[in-house]
């Protein structure tokens, strides 16, 4: 069975530009977490969904942020316009509930 | 002082030696994650529980409810090991992960 699927792996960008990550659970899970990740430092959560209802955005910059989960099963996210600030990595989560954790590959994300 | 505080920060070990990593936390929680992560790599869930004990392979967690504590014990442990090992818990009824600043472990030959 295949894992989360995340795209691009790497992303380099000019600030100001946008860019969409996209992510494809585990078949079942209806629980996606979107995730940024500084280097040295813990995974922060910015939006958690529950099926296709975003029930935990409170860390989300939704200024520039934004994410979908259409049909509750892949997820976008996107940042628009981005800043230097942005750079880390965004990991892509599924869970049935609040079952065991699994994790995409990430997608690193380079503001320049 | 955050909520979930793990020991060591750094950790550095000879191949074979036995390891512990400790995980304390300051909320009620309903259940624990440890996870691995690779320079470079994705997050790998080694073990979730909210009582007890599991083991898996080398790998052993442990935690105590009471306590507020939960470690991870690397038997054996081998290069491959190296990594940084995350301590995670759900807090309250909502599906809310709260992480530690986790622990890199460098083990050497």
């Amino acid at each position: 069975e295949a894992g989360v699927v995340q795209s691009p792996r790497y992303k380099i960008i000019e600030k100001k530009q946008p860019v969409a990550f996209w992510c494809n659970p585990i078949s079942g899970h209806n629980t996606l977490y979107w995730y940024g990740q500084n280097l040295g430092q813990g995974p922060e959560l910015l939006i958690r969904y529950e099926n296709e209802e975003a029930v935990d955005d409170s860390q989300l910059p939704k200024d520039r942020f934004s994410a979908e989960r259409l049909k509750g099963v892949d997820s976008t996210l996107k940042i628009q316009p981005a800043e230097l600030g942005d750079s880390a990595v965004y990991l892509c989560a599924s869970s049935i509930s609040r079952g065991k954790l699994f994790f995409g590959s990430g997608t690193q994300l380079s503001v320049l | 002082k955050n909520e979930v505080e793990q020991s060591p920060q750094n950790l550095t070990a000879q191949e074979g030696e036995f390891i512990t990593i400790n995980c304390s936390y300051s909320v009620g929680i309903s259940a624990l994650h440890w996870l691995q992560q690779h320079p470079g790599g994705g997050i790998v869930s080694l073990f979730m529980l909210s009582s007890g004990k599991k083991k898996h392979g080398r790998l052993i967690a442990t935690i105590n409810i009471q306590e507020k504590h939960s470690s991870l014990h690397i038997t054996a442990s081998h290069p491959r090991d190296s990594a940084v090992y995350i301590c995670a818990v759900y807090t309250g009824t909502a599906s809310k992960l709260t992480f530690g600043t986790g622990t890199r472990l460098q083990v050497t030959l």
